[in-house]
């Protein structure tokens, strides 16, 4: 079974930083392309960041790129957001999501994490 | 940026009705399109890609049609587990962006 579990979030003030993790397990972690989707509070979805399976592409949302970095561990079997100049419009569940396919970065997410809180709050 | 827009915000149908949503982008995404569901308190999950396939595990009562720039999720006979927010997400490019969602409700 697909699991992924999200840690790491929590309350911080604005300017600050944060990391973000993704344990995954129960699949090939190396042979997909990751993902990173946020939802603040009563909002929709935003995604934020993707990266491919060896983290050859990598690509963001335009209202986080350069200050988000998104990373993975295949070793570990882990997926990173490194979260840095936190603003109040950051607040949100963020989502761990993996691709449909493997190999083939589809852009769609067939598997999602439950989600960690990031509060941006001074 | 390539804007979605969902149509109408709120259904409110009952159980065992047909329900269609929209969704209309602002620049063609060919069939690059995809549907997902989200109850309250949990993660969204994906029902259709490429504008007409379903995902695995997903009932046939679940279709979706495309492409272009108009988009239509339809759900044949609601069961009282569907009453859900649904969103649209494109992929056409590798900046994906999420419609504002359809609120399913309970008539």
């Amino acid at each position: 079974e697909v699991q992924l579990v999200e840690s790491g979030g929590g309350l911080v003030k604005p300017g600050g930083s944060l990391r973000l993790s993704c344990a995954a397990s129960g699949f090939t972690f190396s042979s997909y392309s990751m993902n990173w989707v946020r939802q603040a509070p009563g909002k929709g979805l935003e995604w934020v960041s993707s990266i491919s399976s060896s983290s050859s592409y990598i690509y963001y949302a335009d209202s986080v790129k350069g200050r988000f970095t998104i990373s993975r561990d295949n070793a570990k079997n882990s997926l990173y957001l490194q979260m840095n100049s936190l603003r109040a419009e950051d607040t949100a569940v963020y989502y761990c999501a993996r691709d449909l396919f493997r190999y083939d970065s589809s852009g769609y997410w067939e598997s999602w994490g439950q989600g960690t809180l990031v509060t941006v709050s001074s | 940026e390539i804007v979605l827009t969902q149509s109408p915000a709120t259904l409110s149908l009952s159980p065992g009705e047909r329900a269609t949503l929209s969704c209309r982008a602002s620049q063609g995404v060919s069939s690059y399109l995809a549907w997902y569901q989200q109850k309250p308190g949990q993660a969204p999950r994906l029902l259709i890609y490429d504008a007409s396939n379903r995902a695995t595990g997903i009932p046939a009562r679940f279709s979706g049609s495309g492409p272009g720039t108009d988009f239509t999720l339809t759900i044949s006979s609601l069961e009282p587990e569907d009453f859900a927010v649904y969103y649209c997400q494109q992929r056409s490019n590798w900046h994906s962006t999420f419609g504002g969602g359809t609120k399913v409700e309970i008539k």
